[in-house]
């Protein structure tokens, strides 16, 4: 079945010390998305890849960095991460950008800092 | 800007009731609309969405959704609600101007025996 797969399912940092999720995708999808989800709120979108074009939200701290080497593959690199970066993270593909066409969403990661 | 409105953080239903679950948008023009589920410690997956065909949507899972345009609501139903409906549903909007989604805040499903 064509999914959208994360790893790890659960990451545990320390504080300060780098970290990177992982996100793959057998749909072949143009757009790549992460978004945040912080405990009983809605996601929260970083940034988006079309294609190799790199779009990121004003919002997002520069401690948040993607990588997407390829079609495949999409990263999330938290450069120092903090207790308030603690959250889910949500990958998501879709085959365009533009608004009507759905997002299929991994599992997500789930991130915690001690 | 698009905003959206989920009304009621929580709500609760009997195995067997409907289960009706409030979305209200603001938008300038026509929207596209999307009901997402999210299951614990799951990503969200799409149950249906308004694309400005028929009014009356129909999703996976036995939901469904009407656009009302004069209410500016998009409120999700299903007849009778099973127990693996538990979930948090989010109602998201596609802002025209950065064809980003908006998500509502989230409802929680329960439902009890």
């Amino acid at each position: 079945d064509a999914m959208v797969i994360q790893n790890p399912r659960y990451q545990v940092t320390q504080f300060g010390k780098p970290v990177t999720l992982s996100c793959s995708q057998t749909l072949n999808h143009n757009v790549m998305y992460w978004y945040q989800q912080k405990s009983s709120q809605a996601p929260k979108l970083l940034f988006h890849y079309y294609d190799k074009d790199f779009n990121n939200e004003a919002d997002t701290p520069d401690n948040f960095q993607s990588r997407r080497p390829n079609t495949s593959f999409c990263f999330l690199d938290i450069r120092s991460p903090g207790l308030g970066d603690a959250a889910m993270y949500l990958c998501a593909t879709s085959r365009d950008d533009r608004g009507w066409y759905e997002q299929f969403f991994g599992p997500g990661t789930r991130l915690t800092v001690l | 800007a698009q905003s959206v409105t989920q009304l009621g953080s929580h709500v609760s239903v009997s195995e067997g009731a409907l289960v009706l679950l409030r979305c209200n948008y603001s938008s300038s023009v026509p929207p596209y609309l999307f009901w997402y589920v999210q299951y614990p410690n799951q990503g969200l997956q799409l149950l249906l969405k308004y694309t400005s065909a028929a009014t009356l949507v129909k999703g996976i899972n036995g939901f469904e959704a009407e656009f009302k345009k004069s209410e500016t609501s998009f409120h999700l139903t299903k007849p009778s609600a099973h127990m693996s409906d538990a979930a948090e549903y989010f109602c998201a909007v596609s802002d025209p101007n950065t064809d980003k989604l908006i998500f509502g805040t989230g409802t929680r499903l329960q439902v009890f025996p």
